[in-house]
């Protein structure tokens, strides 16, 4: 009984492009979201996140939207750099302080 | 360092052995976490620790996993009885508060290989 799911387990971009990562949750009652980035035998690493007052939050290269109705999430990387490859997770928290993750999707950017 | 430490960074040991692995997490962090990610999967939450305190063990696969946090400091989980499915990546995070608002600074993992 998957929660999160990232339904696309590789996403292949070329640099300078859009990319875009999909999340989909289960459990309206999540109000936390965030996105990890995971190099290979590295921990993941804190990339952006969202609360669910917003819709949309933006950093840099990275934006984040939410669409509550529709329990989904994305991530926006533009413009895409081939140091952005790397697995990307999806996680999201209610009030149980416990995060639950999806099982990532590797971006890979081509030069 | 800074960061959030975890050690060993591999372990391989014979099924049924007991292994302990051990996090220190960014200094003055209150909360920290233990999540395992079995291969192709995704993390998988087993505990979290306000302080030294561990209210909630529902996340722990089995009662041969246990976690315990001392000085609000060091963790260590340990895995009684060893399996072939206990084999994973596991990883320790820290953050400054118990809240899902703060980010998660991730060790780099132990990666735990049962024979």
């Amino acid at each position: 009984d998957q929660q999160v799911k990232q339904n696309s387990p590789s996403l292949s971009v070329q640099e300078g492009r859009i990319s875009i990562l999909n999340c989909d949750y289960t459990n309206s009652m999540f109000d936390y979201f965030l996105w990890y980035k995971k190099y290979p035998a590295e921990g993941p690493t804190f990339l952006i996140s969202i609360s669910s007052i917003k819709d949309k939050n933006e950093d840099g290269r990275f934006t984040v939207f939410l669409n509550k109705s529709a329990k989904h999430l994305s991530l926006h990387i533009v413009p895409s750099q081939p140091g952005d490859s790397a697995v990307y997770f999806c996680a999201v928290g209610g009030s149980n302080y416990k995060l639950t993750f999806g099982k990532g999707t590797l971006l890979t950017v081509n030069p | 360092g800074a960061g959030v430490s975890q050690s060993p960074s591999n372990k391989v040991t014979e099924k049924g052995k007991d292994v302990e692995l051990r996090c220190d997490p960014i200094s003055g962090h209150t909360a920290l976490y233990w999540y395992r990610q079995r291969l192709g999967q995704g993390l998988e939450f087993l505990i979290y620790f306000q302080g030294n305190s561990a209210p909630d063990k529902s996340g722990l696969p089995s009662d041969r996993f246990s976690a315990e946090r001392t000085g609000e400091s060091v963790s260590t989980l340990t895995i009684q009885r060893t399996q072939q499915e206990d084999s994973a990546v596991y990883l320790c995070a820290s953050s400054p508060m118990l809240t899902v608002a703060q980010p998660q600074h991730f060790g780099d993992g132990t990666r735990l290989s049962i024979l």
